[in-house]
């Protein structure tokens, strides 16, 4: 069966970087992309951008360009999120979702606390 | 970016009740729609796509609409186990959007 399984939780001061892992399984990796998107508490979900499980093509969100990395790992199909120059806003869940061909998302990770405090 | 306008933002309801939560779109999104649950501590789940259709697995209670850029999801006769955040998002416009989301509580 699919899964998606993301790393733990993460505390981390203003300004430093997380790196947050989206280990999958149950299908074949190049054949399906995978996004990311937030969840502030309380808030409604943001999309952050997505990498494709083949080549690692990448696109994001603009209102992340420059602070955000997505990386895949075909070898061990990992996709990654490293986010920088971190701010308390940043605060969220973090999740990982399979990219369906109709751009839905039916697959999810657990989600990742990411807490940015000093 | 397309908004996606959700309302409301929370209802209470009794089980058995018939519920409806809409979603309008800043501008056309051709249908490419989707509803998703979220509980507490939980993943969304996928319950609908392209406005209408019934994901596998999910109750037959649960069903979408549309009326221009005017999106509905109703459940039919609420039960213990719906009570929880509902969102929609759309996929017709890069990047992808969602609603707000709804809370639905147990009166």
């Amino acid at each position: 069966q699919v899964q998606l399984v993301q790393s733990r939780a993460e505390v981390r001061k203003p300004g430093a970087s997380v790196k947050v892992s989206c280990k999958t399984s149950g299908y074949i990796f190049a054949n399906y992309g995978v996004t990311w998107l937030r969840q502030a508490p309380g808030q409604g979900l943001e999309y952050m951008g997505k990498i494709t499980g083949d080549k690692g093509f990448t696109n994001y969100a603009q209102t992340l360009q420059g602070r955000v990395t997505m990386t895949i790992d075909t070898s061990t199909t990992t996709a990654y999120m490293e986010l920088q120059n971190l701010r308390s806003d940043d605060t969220a869940v973090y999740y990982c979702a399979r990219v369906e061909l109709s751009r839905v998302y039916e697959y999810w990770g657990q989600g990742t606390l990411v807490i940015v405090s000093s | 970016d397309t908004q996606m306008t959700q309302s409301p933002s929370s209802l209470s309801a009794f089980v058995g009740d018939r519920v409806t939560i809409t979603c309008r779109a800043s501008h056309g999104i051709r249908d490419s729609l989707a509803w998703y649950q979220q509980k507490p501590g939980e993943a969304p789940k996928l319950l609908l796509f392209a406005a209408s259709r019934l994901q596998s697995g999910v109750p037959s209670r649960f069903s979408g609409s549309v009326s221009g850029t005017d999106y509905a999801l109703t459940i039919s006769s609420l039960q213990p186990e719906d009570f929880a955040t509902y969102f929609c998002q759309q996929y017709y416009s890069s990047p992808p959007t969602f609603g707000q989301g709804t809370k639905v509580e147990i009166k």
